[in-house]
This record gives structure tokens, sequence and C-alpha cells, in this order.
């Protein structure tokens, strides 16, 4: 079974930028993609975006675009989360996770089953 | 504010049944996938696609639809059942884009 396995803490200044990696171990992301997805102190789970490591197709939520950058590295089976211009409410877990879907009796469902422990971001002065 | 709509805190009473709910329009045309998050902890997928559950997850969970609103169902609640579950589907820009609900903050009485 797959793990994902995170990059450690960080602590960053604002208007810093930040890059957590994701690693599959014990297997690879084929035929999946991988999200991001963060969750704040006092909020809910947000979306930051996908990627799909076959193809380095990419998407993002609207919220998020032009200041995050997913990117996958097939030959080390590793994507990357690059989250720029940091501000203290970025202050937040970040998790990776496996990303699918599929289409059963005419509706789309999507999925996220496996995912890292998270790695803590604190942006602070 | 979310694209799916839930509401934010329930509680019910050990062993008796709970219902958490998920509106949104792209419910119409794609199922909610249901997550249970701890803290501390990651997200656990509890229940997905029509009415489905991983291995390893209790069936005192499941899964239903009527018109744009997606439930989870937990028939029996038990104390671990305590938590905030999050459903999840289709974002509103494009079929391939995931959103969130604001997450129901469960406490077992």
């Amino acid at each position: 079974q797959v793990q994902l396995v995170q990059s450690g803490a960080e602590v960053k200044k604002p208007g810093s930028s930040v890059k957590v990696s994701c690693r599959a171990s014990g297997g690879s992301f084929t035929n999946y993609a991988v999200s991001w997805v963060r969750e704040a102190p006092g909020q809910g789970l947000e979306w930051l975006g996908r990627v799909i490591p076959i193809s380095t197709i990419t998407n993002y939520a609207q919220k998020f675009q032009g200041r995050v950058t997913i990117v996958a590295d097939k030959s080390t089976n590793t994507v990357y989360m690059e989250l720029r211009n940091l501000r203290s409410d970025d202050t937040a877990i970040y998790y990776c996770a496996r990303d699918g879907e599929d289409y059963v009796s005419g509706k789309y469902y999507y999925y996220m089953d496996v995912w890292g422990k998270g790695t803590t971001v604190t942006v602070s002065s | 504010s979310s694209e799916l709509t839930q509401d934010p805190a329930v509680s019910v009473a050990l062993g008796q049944t709970v219902r958490i709910t998920c509106q949104a329009d792209s419910l119409r045309s794609s199922y909610a996938t249901w997550y249970q998050h701890k803290p501390g902890q990651a997200p656990v997928l509890v229940v997905y696609g029509q009415n489905n559950r991983p291995s390893g997850i209790p069936d005192r969970f499941s899964g239903s639809y009527s018109g744009n609103t997606a439930s989870l169902t937990i028939t029996g609640a038990q104390a671990e059942d305590e938590a905030d579950y999050y459903c999840l589907s289709r974002g509103s820009d494009g079929n391939h884009l995931r959103a969130f609900g604001g997450g129901t903050k469960l406490t077992v009485l």
C-alpha cells in the first residue's frame, strides 16, 4: 500500500515562499492525481490544487491561482507544492493526498484516499 | 464561504442516529465523498460514490442523496465518532476541480 511522506515543518516570514514535498513510498502515483489540501487554525479543509503526474497537467483553486505552483517529479515519485507571497493567514497544516475520480450510474465522484501526515507551515514575522 | 454548505455543528446521544448534510448544485450531477477529521490526524475517507465504504470503515456509516443534498448517516453513534465531518465534490470552476464543504462538528453526548 502506497504511503505519502511529506517534508518537515517550516517557519517562514511574511512575503516569502515555502516549498513542501510529498513522496510516494511503496508505490507510485500512476493513474492518480495528487491534491494539496490545507487546514488553517479554526478553519475547515481547503483544496489548493492538484497535479496529474503522468501528464503534468495542473488545476488550481481560483483563490490560489498565481500564488501556488504544484509540480511532479516522476523520476523520484515526488510532488512539490510551492506557495508564494506568504501571509499570516497561510499558517496551516498542508496535506498531500492521492486524488482519483470515477464514473458510476451517470455521475462522477471524486476522492482522496491516501493522505500524508501533514506539514505545518507557520508564517510569522 | 464554501460552495458546499454544511451545518456547523450537530450533536447526538450515544447509540442514537445522526444525519449530517451537504448541499450544493454540483450534487445534482455528482456524488459526495465524506471524510472524518480528528485533531492532529489526517482526514479519513468514510463514504464515497453512491454509498460505498472503504475497507475498515464500520457499516454504521452510510450515504444517501435527495436532489441537491447529500447526507452522511451514522446509525448507532459511538464516542469515537466525535469528529469534524467534511463533504467533498466538484468545485464550480469546472469538472475536474474539487471543493470541500465547511465541515460539521459532531458531538456525541
